[in-house]
């Protein structure tokens, strides 16, 4: 099946740092979709990649979609507390499917 | 609220039960979707609604699962005979149409514990 292999699983960083997670697959996606989730809170779309090799920021969150098409990296420069959360990719099944396939998730913890 | 509501928030109950999981979307979204997070992963697709049908139920994971969507608007998650590794949050996301994933807006989930 199509799977998402994300890493780090968990990340333990001081406020200010900046932190890199990405997102591998076997398989070829079109679309590379990263989320934020809040304990008690459903994720939320921090950014969407929509070609091969795009980059796109949002604020101090960039990403990048795998010129590959079977990766995706998501950056966060100069974090701050309320960057802690966990982190999802997101890739809409292929075939036309309206599945997300998500990523087991990178933990933050950012450290004051 | 102008957000995806579901309720009840967390729902405990005994294996073999029944429950219904109710799902709020934003007005005027056709497209709904459910989802099934267990612990310590990430969101795993369950069923997707275009208006009143189900376009893709793939992810019921067994005929103990059923869902819908009677007016294109409120959806009923229904788990027959629950048991123990139905355990999980219950996430439902809606959009405006299908694919528009930069309007796509999930839920705060029901919590449903099966003892």
């Amino acid at each position: 099946g199509q799977q998402l292999n994300q890493s780090p699983q968990s990340m333990f960083i001081q406020e200010g740092e900046d932190v890199s997670m990405n997102c591998t697959s076997s398989s070829i996606f079109n679309t590379w979709l990263w989320y934020k989730q809040d304990p008690g809170e459903g994720p939320v779309l921090l950014i969407a990649l929509y070609k091969a090799g795009e980059l796109t920021s949002n604020g101090r969150l960039t990403a990048q979609f795998g010129i590959t098409r079977k990766d995706s990296f998501l950056n966060i420069s100069a974090s701050i507390p309320s960057d802690v959360g966990i982190y999802f990719c997101a890739a809409p099944q292929r075939g036309g499917s309206e599945k997300l396939v998500f990523g087991k998730g990178t933990k933050l913890t950012v450290n004051p | 609220g102008a957000g995806v509501s579901q309720t009840p928030s967390n729902k405990v109950t005994e294996k073999g039960k029944y429950v219904e999981l109710r799902c709020d979307p934003i007005s005027g979204h056709t497209a709904l979707y459910w989802y099934r997070q267990s612990l310590g992963q990430g969101p795993e697709f369950l069923i997707y609604f275009q208006g009143t049908g189900a376009a893709d139920d793939s992810g019921l994971p067994n005929d103990r699962f059923f869902a819908v969507r009677p007016e294109g608007s409120v959806s009923t998650l229904k788990i027959q005979r629950t048991e123990r590794g139905d355990s999980a949050v219950y996430l439902c996301a809606s959009s405006p149409t299908s694919g528009a994933y930069n309007e796509q807006f999930f839920g705060p989930g029901t919590r449903l514990t099966v003892l």
